[in-house]
């Protein structure tokens, strides 16, 4: 079975700019989740996305969006690119029914901010 | 205020010597608790998840264990394979997100 897959995998923009990237569920999960890795914070949750409504949203300013597709594929957006913003972007799916199955993680998209 | 954390942020340990890696956290509702194991560049691989106090969860070297306070991921004579950055999640009534823990950092020596 096919796992998470997230496209590109590196990245690099400059400051300003703005991104998408995607991100491929299990296949059969309805809900994606988003997170941002850096060294200083580790994880933190970004939003989450069951039948292609937000059901929960983490404390990340507006540049940050997302979306979620019919099939269930999801896309997140960086909109004014900072240098801060320089990170590990993972998503994670799950069967999404029951919130407290465990979430499956991609190996991330590396977005680095010049 | 940190809701997960974890310690000690780095262990290395021989190979053979067994060890436990502790997760303490604070919720107000307690949906789940989940241990993930991250290899560098890639994303973090599910390992077990806990619902209930008193509860045990075992995968070949590795045993969690959780108590309405922390959880404890006990390592049985680790190989050099297990070397890799532990990460402990928890997930509150209230939403769908994980709140990670920094990690551990697990280094096994021949």
């Amino acid at each position: 079975k096919a796992g998470v897959t997230q496209t590109p995998r590196y990245l690099i923009k400059t400051r300003g700019q703005q991104v998408t990237l995607s991100c491929s569920p299990i296949s059969g999960h309805r809900s994606v989740s988003w997170y941002q890795q850096t060294p200083g914070q580790g994880l933190q949750f970004l939003f989450e996305y069951f039948s292609e409504t937000q059901r929960n949203k983490g404390n990340f300013p507006g540049r940050f969006s997302g979306r979620q597709f019919s099939n269930s594929r999801s896309e997140m957006n960086v909109s004014t690119l900072e240098l801060g913003d320089s990170a590990l972007y993972l998503c994670a799916s799950s069967p999404g029914q029951l919130s407290n199955q465990p979430q499956h993680f991609g190996d991330g998209t590396r977005l680095s901010i010049l | 205020e940190d809701q997960v954390t974890q310690s000690p942020e780095a262990l290395r340990l021989q190979e053979g010597e067994s060890s436990s890696l502790n997760c303490s956290y604070t919720v107000s509702g307690l949906r789940g608790l989940f241990w993930y194991r991250q290899d560098p560049g890639k994303g973090p691989e599910f390992l077990f998840t806990l619902y209930s106090a008193g509860e045990e969860k075992e995968k070949e070297r590795l045993k969690a264990t959780l108590t309405k306070k922390e959880s404890f991921l006990h390592i049985t004579a680790p190989k050099p394979e297990d070397s890799a950055t532990y990460l402990c999640a928890v997930q509150e009534y209230s939403g769908y997100a994980l709140n990670f823990g920094k990690g551990t950092s697990l280094l096994v020596t021949p």
